[in-house]
Parts: C-alpha cells; structure tokens; sequence
C-alpha cells in the first residue's frame, strides 16, 4: 500500500500563471481532502470531494481555486493565476468513510516567485 | 462550525519529564478527537484518537483525556524523549460535518 501519493512535491510558479498539484488517494479510500499549511500555521481545511462530487467546499477561495476528483485518476487541486500568497504546503488526506482517521500525504510545497 | 482551540502554542520539556497539551472545541456535537505529530518537513501522522464515548485513552508513553462536559481534551506524553520533538496538532469532527478542525498546533521541543 503506497500511501496517499502526491505530486508535485516542490513546484515553483511566477505570479499570473496556474498550478496543478496531484493526489492519488490510498487505494480503496474514496474520501479525498485537502488541506492548506501557510509557513509556521495549522492546517487550514479547503475542500472535501468524494469521486465525481465536491461535499464540502467551504474552504475554498471563491475565486481561483477549484477541486476535482473524477471517477478515474488522481484528485486534482487547481489554482490558476498564482499570488505570492498561495505560497504554502498543500497537503492531501484520505480516508474509507468521512473525516475519521485521515491519511495525509507528503504535501505539495507551492512557491510563487 | 467547529472552532478549536489549541494551549500552548510552543513547549519545551526536559528529556524525561512530561507534555501536556490542551484543545478546547466549541460544539458539543464533536464526536471525534484524534492528534497528529507532523515533523518539520513531514506530513502529519495520526499517534492517538478518541471518540466521544471514552474518558481517556493510552498507547504506551501517550494518552488522551477527553472531558465532554468541559469540552476539552488533552495530550500527554511521558518520559519524553528527543524524538517526540515536533508540532503537535489537535482536532474535532463535528457529527454530520465530514471534515476535521485542526487546533493552531503546538511545537514541542524536547531538550536533551
């Protein structure tokens, strides 16, 4: 079992251009969360999707960001037209059944230049 | 929704001697604490969780108090030792609400 998979691990973007950080979910899990870590903070909750549906997106910037999980491939964190202030490690979570026992994986370290 | 509090936000231990760290949460409701040890660099990593129908709970060197009616819970490790070092990060899950609440974690540095 490989874990919750997440990729890029590092990416570095200048202002105005899109990110696309990647989460493969531990196998068999089919609740995908994601979260934003700012330097020297906590984990802020951003959007939880299960495959093909956003539960809950309270999180989620109104603009800029957007979530998808579709039936096949990775859940997909998407933000288009970076700022310096999406800096930060956005780390995925996985689970069987809702919020109980998440499985985080490695995190997505964006720095906008 | 869920509002978790997290005391103290940095705690330094002589290696040997006991942590205690300390959440509050705000709705009764909440039905579910775990705490996560996140190394720097690294991802967090469930150590210990308790549900609402359980006082207390312990896996070796730590254990987890929950206090429903005060609703707080509570970390403790003891015999501490230089790799316990790390942010400790406390959480709740509202009943219903399918997502966890994090605390503002607490940095335990543990001094030889």
């Amino acid at each position: 079992n490989a874990g919750v998979m997440q990729n890029p691990r590092h990416l570095v973007r200048r202002r105005g251009q899109e990110a696309r950080l990647r989460c493969s979910p531990v196998k068999g899990h089919s609740h995908v969360y994601w979260y934003r870590q700012l330097p020297e903070e906590g984990l802020k909750f951003m959007v939880y999707l299960q495959k093909e549906n956003i539960i809950d997106e309270s999180g989620m910037p109104k603009e800029r960001f957007s979530a998808e999980f579709p039936k096949e491939g990775p859940s997909i964190l998407r933000i288009q037209q970076v700022v310096r202030g999406d800096s930060a490690a956005y780390f995925c979570a996985s689970s069987t059944s809702g919020a109980n026992v998440l499985t985080f994986g490695a995190g997505s370290r964006l720095t906008v230049l | 929704g869920e509002n978790v509090e997290q005391h103290p936000s940095t705690l330094s231990v002589q290696e040997g001697d006991s942590a205690v760290i300390k959440c509050t949460y705000s709705d009764s409701a909440s039905n579910y604490f775990p705490w996560y040890k996140q190394e720097l660099g690294k991802r967090p990593q469930l150590i210990i969780d308790i549900r609402s129908n359980v006082g207390e709970k312990k896996d070796q060197r730590i254990a987890v108090t929950l206090n429903k009616t005060a609703k707080h819970f509570s970390l403790h490790i003891t015999e501490t030792q230089p790799e316990d070092s790390a942010v400790y990060f406390c959480a709740g899950h509202l009943f219903g609400n399918e997502k966890l609440t994090f605390g503002t974690g607490t940095r335990l540095t543990i001094i030889p």
